[in-house]
């Protein structure tokens, strides 16, 4: 089974751009669908996007457009941009991986990074 | 707000039975998508417990068990114990084709 690993850098201000990178590992990148997901201390998951080894994406469109997904096949790296940052993005990150087709479950996640956003 | 409702919390003494309902509409668990249930134990990420309305992965005993009907999903668990103390989700996908995740149950053993 693939281990997932997100990385960040914890806190980030108010208007300036998140990066998060997901590294997988036990497994290839390739040929599977993954997501992101946040969650915001103790509030549900939100589903912010999926993307497909080949770089294909879609994003929740309940989110403002200010989400940014990409994959790196050669390192087994996905990632997640945010611009315009603002407290309501502090959230615990996860990355997920999807089963199957694009419509499978979540059979894989990372342990999910902290993303604190504040001056 | 969550676009699959579930109950805030239930709870339920050791080695009683308990249901946690997931409900949706025509646009998302009235679909052919499926619903799966993750559960969250504190301080962890989610883990994979029901997939496809009523089966489980390998590990996952069998007190836990889930079913669909309609546009509604259902989590149950029986034979309760400490350790199944967690937040439970349902997740299904809506026709704009995004994954839809319910507010989350705390469950509680009491």
């Amino acid at each position: 089974q693939v281990q997932l690993q997100e990385s960040g850098p914890g806190l980030v201000k108010p208007s300036e751009t998140l990066s998060l990178t997901c590294t997988v590992s036990g497994g290839s990148i390739s040929s599977y669908y993954w997501s992101w997901i946040r969650q915001p201390a103790g509030k549900g998951l939100e589903w912010i996007g999926r993307i497909h080894s080949s770089g294909t994406t879609n994003y929740n469109p309940s989110l403002k457009s200010q989400f940014s997904m990409s994959v790196d096949r050669s390192t087994n790296q996905l990632s997640l941009r945010l611009s315009s940052v603002t407290a309501a993005d502090t959230a615990v990150y996860y990355c997920a991986k999807y089963s199957g087709s694009y419509f499978s479950y979540f059979d894989s996640w990372g342990q999910g990074t902290l993303v604190t956003v504040s001056s | 707000q969550s676009v699959l409702a579930q109950p805030p919390s239930v709870s339920g003494a050791p080695g009683q039975r308990v249901t946690i309902s997931c409900t949706g509409s025509s646009s998302n668990i009235g679909t052919d998508y499926g619903v799966h249930w993750y559960q969250q134990l504190p301080g962890t990420a989610p883990k994979l417990l029901i997939f496809d309305n009523s089966n489980r992965p390998s590990g996952v005993p069998d007190r836990f068990s889930g079913s669909r009907s309609g546009t509604s999903a259902s989590l149950a668990i029986s034979g309760l114990q400490a350790e199944d103390e967690a937040d439970y989700y349902c997740q299904s996908y809506d026709n704009s084709l995004s994954a839809v995740f319910g507010g989350g149950t705390k469950l509680t053993v009491l």
